[in-house]
């Protein structure tokens, strides 16, 4: 079955290291997301990527990074930078958009909460 | 500012009663709109979604939403919840002006979390 997957669902960090989150999609699409949620906060951008080799910060980007170095991955670092980590955090991705009045659906994986200790 | 409203943290419905919750968006232009349903500890599920045309928009799980341009409203509804209805929902747009860049963000709002009792 086509999806995404996302690894490990539970993430516990001691402060002052860096952490990877896998983001891995068989969907073959191009575009690939990372969003933030934290309690009544909704959903916000961190990284995205349209394509291989290619990505633009988002909304909150300070203290993370990313690489897109495959079509199917999309990992997610958090650094020791970022100050205040504790969230759950979502990846989805989409295929690329065709004309301007098009908007194609992104597919969210299921999500890993990250708990710095 | 330009933002999307969803003003009820929680919602408490018993089930087999109709359920509606609210979402406001305050954009220029009508945004494309959405509805996602998150279960615990999981991902977003597309419910439904408006783009145009008829105002009524039908989605899985026997949702429905109606968008009123007058009202800045895309209002999410059913009839009849059920017990595994409980989750957190959240109305999202992409606002218009960001359908001419090569990229479409989703703006969400706060989410509405639904509860159901027996």
């Amino acid at each position: 079955d086509g999806g995404i997957t996302q690894s490990p669902k539970y993430l516990f960090r001691k402060e002052g290291q860096n952490v990877t989150l896998s983001c891995e999609q068989n969907l073959n699409h191009d575009a690939m997301y990372w969003y933030r949620q934290d309690p009544g906060q909704g959903l916000r951008l961190i990284y995205y990527s349209q394509i291989v080799n290619d990505f633009q910060k988002g909304d909150i980007a300070e203290g993370y990074s990313v690489s897109r170095e495959k079509k199917e991955s999309f990992p997610l670092t958090v650094t020791s930078a970022q100050k205040n980590p504790t969230a759950f955090y979502l990846c989805a991705s989409s295929t690329p958009r065709g004309d301007y009045a098009t908007y194609n659906e992104q597919f969210f994986g299921p999500g890993t909460r990250l708990t710095v200790l | 500012a330009q933002s999307v409203t969803q003003p009820d943290i929680h919602i408490t419905v018993s089930e087999g009663a109709s359920l509606e919750l609210r979402c406001n968006y305050s954009y220029g232009a009508t945004p494309y709109l959405f509805w996602y349903v998150q279960s615990p500890g999981q991902g977003l599920q597309l419910l439904l979604k408006y783009f145009s045309g008829d105002t009524l928009v039908q989605g899985i799980k026997g949702f429905e939403a109606e968008f009123k341009r007058s009202q800045s409203s895309f209002n999410l509804r059913k009839p009849s919840v059920h017990w595994s209805d409980a989750a957190e929902y959240f109305c999202a747009v992409v606002p218009l002006r960001n359908m001419n860049t090569g990229f479409q963000k989703l703006v969400f709002g706060t989410g509405t979390r639904l509860l159901v009792s027996p």
